[in-house]
Order: C-alpha cells, then structure tokens, then sequence
C-alpha cells in the first residue's frame, strides 16, 4: 500500500519569507500523481498544485512551486513571498491513476499534515 | 467548478443513535468518496463509489455504511454512534477529465 509521510507537524515563516514543506511518500508504481492541498481555518479543502509522475518538469502555479524527486519519492512544497492568508494546514497526498479501460478507482492517500504559521 | 454540497455543517448526537450524512453533487460525476479527518492523522478514507450502487470500504470502514440511489447523492450512515466516531467528515468527488479532487464543506459530527 501507499504511504505518504509529512514528518513536520508544524512550520512557521515570516511575511514575504520562502518555506518549504517536506513530503515523501512510499510506491512501487512508476505513474502516479502528487497533491498539495491547503486547509485554512475555515476547513475547506483547496487544490494548491498537482503533479504527475511522468512529467520531469516540476509544477509550479504563481508563488506556490514543488521540488519533485522522484527517485528519492519526494515531493516538497515551497511557498515564495509569504502572505498571512497561507497560514493553515497542508497536507501532501497520491494518488495512483486507475487501469485503462477497467473503470476501476483508484483513491487519495493523505499524509498527516503540517501546521504552518505565519508570522507579521 | 463542481457544485458539492454536505449536511448537515455540524451535528451533535447520542452515543448508540443512528446518523445519516448526506454527500450531494449537481454535475453526474461518476467518483464520490467519505473521508473522516482527526488530528494526527491527516484524511482517511472511510468509503467509496464508482457509480450509483456501485460501493467498496476504504481504509476506515468499520461502523459505517454507505448508499448511493441516485448519481448525484452519497449518503455516509453510522448505524449506531460511538465516541471514536467523533470527526469531521469530508465527501469528495473525481473529476474525470482531470483526476482532480473537490471536497465539500465537511460535516463536524460530535458524538456524545
């Protein structure tokens, strides 16, 4: 089974500082993707970036960029210029895309989540 | 965007009673999975459907039933509350096209 691990519970920046939030994850498939998803206070769960295995080129959408390696299956996430509004919990998650042609599911596995803080 | 709606946002309810979320798409997406969220332990997935009475359990499945008549609604039941079952629960879709996923709101349910 897939594991995705978030080792820091929690992180804290300074306004317009960069951080970067670590995630690794376990497989022994070689296509796949990779999601940051970002939880502020208020629990909706939003799509931050998306990654898919067999794309080299890392992902990177206005000030949010990953730092994919997949042999090292790792898969970062660095906020650039940080803004009060990134404060929340951001999780890290795989997924495995379905077989071709069999209409079968395939899930999100979530890892634990970090707690990030920003500071003013 | 895919319109997604939970029921209730919040409920409070007795150990031993039954409970019944209520998960409602508006675009026919063919994926809809139950996710429970608890500190420590990031989303787990409690159950999935792949198509209307069309179900598999998922890593957390234990005390809890799902159903799905129609395309556009996932209901989650817990056919007697425990304690343990205290959290906030998440319904999720797949959109096809993209392999994205889109949450609800979330239902906070205390059990006590």
């Amino acid at each position: 089974a897939q594991t995705v691990t978030q080792s820091q519970p929690e992180m804290s920046v300074q306004e317009a500082e960069t951080v970067t939030l670590s995630c690794t994850y376990d497989t022994s498939e070689s296509d796949y993707y990779l999601f940051w998803y970002k939880q502020p206070p208020s629990r909706q769960m939003i799509l931050v970036i998306r990654q898919e295995a067999y794309k080299q080129q890392n992902a990177t959408e206005n000030r949010f960029s990953v730092n994919f390696q997949k042999a090292a299956k790792s898969f970062s996430l660095k906020i650039s210029d940080s803004q009060l509004g990134d404060a929340a919990m951001y999780f890290c998650a795989y997924r495995s895309p379905p077989p071709f042609y069999t209409g079968a599911n395939s899930k999100l596995t979530f890892g634990k989540g970090i707690t990030l803080s920003v500071r003013p | 965007d895919a319109g997604i709606t939970q029921s209730p946002r919040h409920k409070v309810t007795e150990t031993g009673t039954p409970v019944t979320l209520r998960c409602h798409q508006t675009e026919n997406h063919r994926y809809m999975y139950w996710y429970r969220q608890d500190p420590g332990h990031g989303l787990r997935l409690i159950h999935y459907s792949y198509g209307v009475k069309d179900t598999d359990k998922g890593e957390v499945s234990d005390g809890y039933s799902v159903s799905r008549s129609k395309t556009e609604d996932f209901l989650l039941t817990l056919e007697s509350a425990t304690s343990s079952q205290t959290s906030v629960y998440f319904c999720a879709i797949r959109e096809d096209r993209d392999y994205g996923y889109t949450f609800g709101s979330g239902t906070r349910l205390t059990v006590v």
